[in-house]
């Protein structure tokens, strides 16, 4: 029983670069999120879909990093360009929709030097 | 929207103490309000939830306790072992939108 897959599981970048994460969701779920996971800031939500609809992008987050979802089994979030305060782990997440449980991937860590 | 707060951003306590962390919420339309933990190096996974139909629910060790009037919710771990060492987030959601995280709090059990 596949969960929320996430590719790659670690990532060295260099500042400037772009980078691209990817995301499989739970087969039939129709919400996917994306976080950004820190230790000073917690979760922070980058983008929320719902089937396939981007309903939110995460305001700070507009200018370098953009979240698509091409088809209902698919996601990435590309990061253009990369600066080293963008070095955390990112987190992929779906659910059935509101009210359900969420469902995370085990995360991408970016480094980026 | 919504707006979820975690009071505590660590925790420790002894095993076998009980830990209790609490999460207020903005959004008095929030109705489900669930509960996550991410073990050291791992994903988030959930543990317990708790709907505003009621006002407690215990599943073994895991209390979770809701007070709709102050807008406030918490959950207990009893008889804490090493192995309730991890971060916990607490969550809130309406019916129409998307969940809503806190910061997490980072549960440190010490024998």
């Amino acid at each position: 029983d596949a969960g929320v897959t996430q590719t790659p599981r670690h990532e060295v970048a260099e500042k400037g670069q772009t980078i691209i994460l990817k995301c499989e969701p739970v087969s039939g779920h129709n919400d996917l999120f994306w976080y950004r996971q820190t230790k000073i800031q917690g979760l922070e939500l980058l983008s929320y879909f719902r089937s396939k609809s981007l309903m939110e992008d995460g305001g700070a987050f507009k200018d370098r990093f953009k979240a698509e979802m091409l088809n209902s089994s698919f996601s990435t979030l590309k990061i253009q360009p990369t600066e080293p305060k963008d070095s955390a782990v990112y987190l992929c997440a779906s659910s059935l929709g509101a009210n359900t449980e969420v469902f995370f991937g085990k995360g991408t860590r970016l480094t980026v030097v | 929207g919504e707006k979820v707060e975690q009071h505590e951003s660590t925790l420790s306590v002894r095993e076998g103490d009980s830990a209790v962390i609490n999460c207020t919420y903005t959004d008095t339309a929030s109705s489900y309000f669930p509960w996550y933990k991410q073990e050291a190096g791992k994903g988030l996974h959930f543990v317990i939830d708790i709907r505003s139909n009621v006002d407690r629910k215990q599943s073994q060790r895991l209390i979770v306790l809701l007070d709709k009037k102050a807008k406030r919710f918490s959950l207990h771990i009893t008889a804490t072992q090493p192995e309730d060492s991890a971060i916990y987030f607490c969550a809130a959601s309406k019916n129409t939108d998307k969940v809503v995280f806190g910061t997490g709090t980072r549960l440190q059990v010490s024998p």
